[in-house]
């Protein structure tokens, strides 16, 4: 069985950093992508980006590139979400999520439960 | 990047009814790689259809999807109490970043 298991919920004041993580197991960790998506409280959905666990190849979101660094750890199935300086506007819930093939023209299938993060001073 | 608009933005219908729900592109999608998610208040979001018509494992069939180019729409045939919900369609045509739509609240009437 697919299980993504996210870490559990942070509270953070502005220009502290943070990495949010995400445990896969139930499947080859290497040979799916796997994504962030964040959605702030009573808003929608949004892709933040997404990395490919075998070489770690990484496309963000244009509205996310350079504000969060997405990496993943293939030793222990588990992808990362992390910022360098929080901001109030950080505040929100995260999601990570598994593509349902392993081509990334595939939608999101497997999500975890999702962590949120509460950014105030 | 595509951009998704969702329409209507709720719908209010009462069970047993039936719901159409739009999702229209800003160009093309690409091979109809559209997706449609179900998300209830506190869970995460669920994959109900992909590639504009098929079904995920586990979704009942009276959730159907369809459409193509730039015009898509999700139908719930017969609602029952727990497919109040807001729904999102999501392409994934382009290469990476993908795009959602902003959502449809389906709520009882």
């Amino acid at each position: 069985e697919v299980q993504l298991v996210q870490s559990g919920a942070e509270v953070k004041k502005p220009g502290e950093s943070l990495k949010i993580s995400c445990k896969a197991s139930g499947y080859s960790f290497i040979t799916y992508w796997i994504g962030w998506v964040r959605q702030m409280p009573g808003k929608g959905l949004e892709w933040m980006g997404i990395i490919y666990p075998g070489d770690s190849d990484t496309r963000y979101s244009p509205s996310f590139q350079g504000q969060v660094t997405i990496s993943v750890d293939k030793s222990i199935s588990t992808a990362y979400l992390q910022w360098s300086s929080l901001k109030a506007s950080d505040t929100a819930m995260y999601y990570c999520a598994r593509l349902h093939s392993t081509s990334w023209y595939s939608p999101a299938h497997y999500w975890g439960q999702g962590t949120l993060v509460t950014v105030s001073s | 990047e595509i951009v998704l608009t969702q329409s209507p933005g709720t719908l209010s219908l009462s069970p047993g009814g039936r719901a159409t729900l739009s999702c229209r592109a800003s160009q093309s999608v690409s091979s109809s790689f559209l997706a449609w998610y179900q998300q209830k208040p506190g869970q995460a979001p669920r994959l109900l259809i992909y590639d504009a018509s098929s079904r995920a494992t586990g979704i009942p069939d009276r959730f159907s999807g369809s459409g193509s180019g730039t015009d898509f729409t999700l139908t719930i045939s017969r609602l029952e109490p727990e497919d109040f919900a807001v729904y999102y369609c999501h392409q994934y045509g382009s290469s990476p970043p993908y795009t959602f739509g902003q959502g449809t609240n389906l709520e009882i009437k």
